[in-house]
């Protein structure tokens, strides 16, 4: 079966722009987490979609939003983006909020110029 | 604080050689923890969670509650163990570890 599938794989914005990342999860799997890559920061949690519903948010400025759709397709969105924005982004799928662990894509890759 | 640390940044170990990523986390409850394993230009993986108690690739974990570690080993590593590790933490959302570099010397 497919994977988690995220697009686009590369991005470049300038600093102010607004941006938008998408990612289509397993087919079934209905719990859509998002994360952010950095080499200073390591993996932090962005926020986790299930049921078109936001379960939990991490400790991100509000810039960060994001949204599901009945799919289950998920969309992040960062507005006004900042230098410091520049990361890999990730998309992770899993059926519920298990201990089954998360599937990840091979991310969006942010760079703010 | 929920925190996991994973102390060393890089390992370095010869093909054939016992492998020991260290992993030890901070939380009050019952873990949920899990091994990731990223592959040089390829996306990140589960590993193991040790709540299966399996052994993928010939890597084992196990839960020392006591000393609050989980351990990744793998008695004879191979060069294709080369890669990223992470361990992590659930509570409602993946807590990382920083991340060790394995490397497999020939």
């Amino acid at each position: 079966k497919a994977g988690v599938t995220q697009t686009p794989r590369y991005l470049i914005k300038t600093r102010g722009q607004q941006v938008t990342l998408s990612c289509s999860p397993i087919s079934g799997h209905r719990s859509v987490s998002w994360y952010q890559q950095t080499p200073g920061q390591g993996l932090q949690f962005l926020f986790e979609y299930f049921s078109e519903t936001q379960r939990n948010k991490g400790n991100f400025p509000g810039r960060f939003s994001g949204r599901q759709f009945s799919n289950s397709r998920s969309e992040m969105n960062v507005s006004t983006l900042e230098l410091g924005d520049s990361a890999l982004y990730l998309c992770a799928s899993s059926l519920d909020r298990s201990n089954y662990g998360y599937t990840f894509g091979s991310g969006t890759r942010l760079t703010v110029v | 604080a929920q925190r996991v640390t994973q102390p060393e940044k890089l390992l370095s170990v010869f093909k054939g050689a016992p492998v020991e990523l260290k992993c030890n986390y901070s939380y009050s409850g019952s873990p949920e923890l899990f091994w990731y394993v990223q592959y040089s230009r390829q996306r990140l993986q589960l590993l193991l969670r040790h709540i299966s108690r399996e052994s993928i690739k010939g890597f084992t974990a196990d839960l020392n509650k006591g000393e609050t570690s989980f351990h990744l080993k793998k008695p004879f590593a191979q060069e294709e163990d080369s890669a990223m590790y992470y361990c992590a933490l659930f509570n409602y959302q993946l807590i990382w570890g920083a991340g060790t570099k394995l490397i497999i010397k020939p």
